[in-house]
């Protein structure tokens, strides 16, 4: 079965610092990985998603990831945190034979001025 | 273009009683899917619509949950009776057709079933 774990469900960092979130999964197939971010009182909002094409992905607002087959990781990674991306992000991998996502239990990341 | 839209925002009821979530998908979308997070663990798969049929409904708990699209437009789902074990936040997402369409999240109705 597929899962998606997430290392870090609280990460904190100064406004400038790099920004790493922590993804691991685990997929007996190529998996399609996707990241969500999720701002107070708002939905999900797709970051970006691997498909199988490029093994780095760029998505919005500078963010980053990088698939990594050997290391089975797509860790989500932004070279300089802004106050306005502190939320709760999310990992997930698309289901095999279905369209259902698989999330990781979140890392809400806090943006220290 | 609107998003993705659910009703209520919130929700707090006594067990035992009824709530009915109503989602409304991205216009034209047919993909539509419920996901529901309990407090402190992972977002979790529900069920899948396709149209106005249920394409997976793998995730559905128990049948004290009943997810209906009629006209394959907006969905709802409704909880009877409602237990202390389903607050949480549930969430409506939608795609268009195929499987690798990236799914768009409504922001969720938060229940709390006291």
């Amino acid at each position: 079965a597929q899962s998606v774990t997430q290392l870090g469900s609280h990460v904190s960092v100064s406004e400038g610092a790099l920004v790493l979130l922590r993804c691991n999964y685990s997929s007996s197939v190529p998996p399609y990985l996707f990241w969500y971010v999720q701002y107070p009182n708002q939905g999900l909002q797709l970051l970006l998603k691997y498909t199988s094409a490029a093994t780095l992905v760029k998505g919005i607002n500078d963010f980053e990831a990088e698939f990594k087959k050997s290391e089975t990781s797509f860790h989500l990674t932004k070279p300089s945190a802004h106050m306005s991306d502190a939320a709760e992000y999310f990992c997930a991998v698309r289901g095999l034979a279905t369209n259902k996502l698989i999330f990781g239990t979140g890392t809400l990341l806090a943006v220290q001025p | 273009e609107a998003g993705v839209t659910q009703f209520p925002s919130h929700s707090v009821i006594e067990k035992g009683q009824t709530v009915t979530l109503r989602c409304d998908p991205i216009s034209g979308h047919d993909n539509l899917y419920w996901y529901r997070r309990v407090m402190g663990k992972e977002i979790k798969f529900l069920l899948h619509f396709v149209k106005e049929s249920k394409q997976d409904e793998s995730g559905m708990p128990n049948n004290r949950f009943l997810a209906e699209r009629t006209g394959g437009t907006y969905s709802t789902l409704k909880v009877q009776p409602a237990e202390l074990e389903d607050s949480g936040v549930y969430f409506c997402a939608s795609s268009l057709a195929g499987g690798r369409e990236t799914q768009y999240f409504g922001p969720g109705t938060r229940l709390l079933v006291l």
